[in-house]
């Protein structure tokens, strides 16, 4: 596609249950990231991957939030038994190599809320 | 453990004039560094970047000065005009770390 697509913009959801956030990256780019941004914050890097393998996932806060690129351009970020900490602005973003020194295209975001 | 800092949340400017954001970072291993601009509801967009190797970089009305012994960055906006007001995020990159965003500052360009 033309930019980065993230689906759906907006998510309410209760604490407890679990969510997915998808994300379309820009079509040929090999890398995706996954940002989280708290209000009045810049965003926070969570995960990143090349192809379809998580080159670095330090950023995931713990083991309720996982992501999957099973075919190497779509992904989808997974956070089970929301909190309501979990509340944020979801940002992926993609580049075409991964290098890095390349900038950053990100998508309009996913406005999580947990309620 | 913020290692880039954007130490002013907001910042006013009158039309025509310059608008400078500034920018300071702890990790001496960051050698690439960008700034972006942030719409509501929109996801940041890429603006200017600048490699450790200059200490300059220009792109119409927008400049960044890289200041690496001060580990500084700023970034110039003139003339400043009303659709230059967003937030504006620093950020930086080496090679062990992806890109590591300041806080924003929300830059106001006032008729």
């Amino acid at each position: 596609g033309a930019g980065v697509s993230q689906t759906p913009s907006n998510k309410v959801t209760e604490k407890g249950k679990y969510v997915e956030l998808r994300c379309d990256p820009i079509s040929g780019h090999t890398a995706l990231y996954w940002y989280r941004q708290s209000l009045g914050q810049g965003p926070e890097f969570l995960i990143y991957f090349q192809g379809t393998g998580a080159a670095d996932d330090s950023g995931l806060p713990n083991d309720r939030f996982f992501a999957v690129r099973p075919e190497g351009s779509v992904s989808t970020l997974k956070i089970q038994r929301t909190e309501r900490g979990d509340s944020a602005v979801y940002l992926c973003a993609s580049s075409l190599t991964g290098g890095y020194n390349e900038k950053l295209f990100f998508g309009s975001g996913t406005q999580l809320s947990v309620l | 453990d913020q290692q880039v800092k954007q130490n002013s949340p907001s910042l006013s400017v009158q039309e025509g004039r310059i608008s400078i954001l500034n920018c300071d970072y702890t990790n001496s291993m960051f050698d690439y560094f960008l700034w972006y601009k942030k719409y509501p509801a929109e996801g940041p967009t890429f603006l200017i970047s600048i490699s450790s190797i200059k200490d300059k970089n220009e792109d119409g009305r927008f400049t960044v000065f890289l200041n690496k012994s001060a580990k500084h960055l700023s970034l110039h906006i003139v003339p400043s005009q009303p659709g230059d007001s967003a937030v504006y995020f620093c950020a930086a990159s080496s090679r062990a770390q992806k890109l590591v965003f300041g806080q924003g500052t929300r830059l106001t360009i006032n008729p």
